[in-house]
């Protein structure tokens, strides 16, 4: 069965501080896509990025780096030089390839960037 | 474009009461997931539609159904509310089936549900 854990419930940096947010997941399948949503205090979850497992290559996007490791089934979101923006929640979450292919999250880090 | 859009947007109940939530998706997506977000769960996947037919089903009791219409707008029922039922009930539309797109969910604000 597939499980993601988010052992972060709430981190609080100051603005212009890097931030990492863990993710670790738990599949038995060789095919699985993981992604990153963020949800702002709005309530609607916005997608960030999709990586699927035969795809390590390390993603960056302006501030937002991607880093995937299979060998310790880790796929971390690192914030560079955060901004109040950025405060929401983001989930992490796993999708297996096959029929049970329903898209899992985990519970959610809050983060807080302090001005 | 329209995003999705969730009514009500908040809405209280008794215990025992039903509810009705109600999703319309963005126009043109053809799949519709449930979610219910809590505190102490995160978000839990309750179910998704694709094409008026149930495609994949979480853990959930038989108390919560739904149904999606020709047009791909979906609702969700829960019967006989309890307390922990309380909850943002989320709901995401896609072009196509979960396992087969991109993974790009779009969601809607949720329905926030308070049971008494």
């Amino acid at each position: 069965a597939q499980k993601v854990t988010q052992a972060q419930t709430e981190i609080s940096v100051v603005e212009k501080e890097d931030v990492t947010l863990d993710c670790v997941y738990e599949t038995r399948d060789t095919t699985y896509y993981l992604f990153w949503y963020k949800q702002p205090p709005s309530g609607e979850l916005v997608f960030l990025i999709r990586r699927n497992s035969f795809d390590e290559q390390n993603e960056i996007s302006g501030r937002y780096s991607w880093n995937f490791q299979k060998s310790t089934s880790s796929f971390n979101f690192t914030i560079t030089a955060s901004q109040v923006v950025d405060s929401a929640v983001y989930f992490c979450a796993l999708s297996e390839a096959g029929r049970d292919d329903k898209i899992i999250f985990g519970k959610g880090t809050r983060l807080h960037i302090l001005p | 474009k329209a995003g999705v859009t969730q009514t009500p947007r908040y809405l209280i109940k008794t215990r025992g009461q039903q509810v009705t939530l109600s999703c319309s998706p963005i126009s043109g997506h053809r799949s519709v997931s449930w979610y219910q977000q809590t505190p102490g769960q995160g978000l839990q996947f309750l179910f998704e539609y694709f094409s008026e037919t149930q495609r994949n089903k979480g853990n959930f009791p038989g108390r919560f159904s739904g149904r999606q219409f020709s047009n791909s707008r979906s609702e969700m029922n829960v019967s006989t509310l309890e307390l922990g039922d309380s909850a943002l009930y989320l709901c995401a539309s896609s072009l196509t089936e979960q396992g087969s797109n991109t993974g790009e969910l779009f969601f809607g604000e949720g329905s926030r549900l308070t049971v008494l």
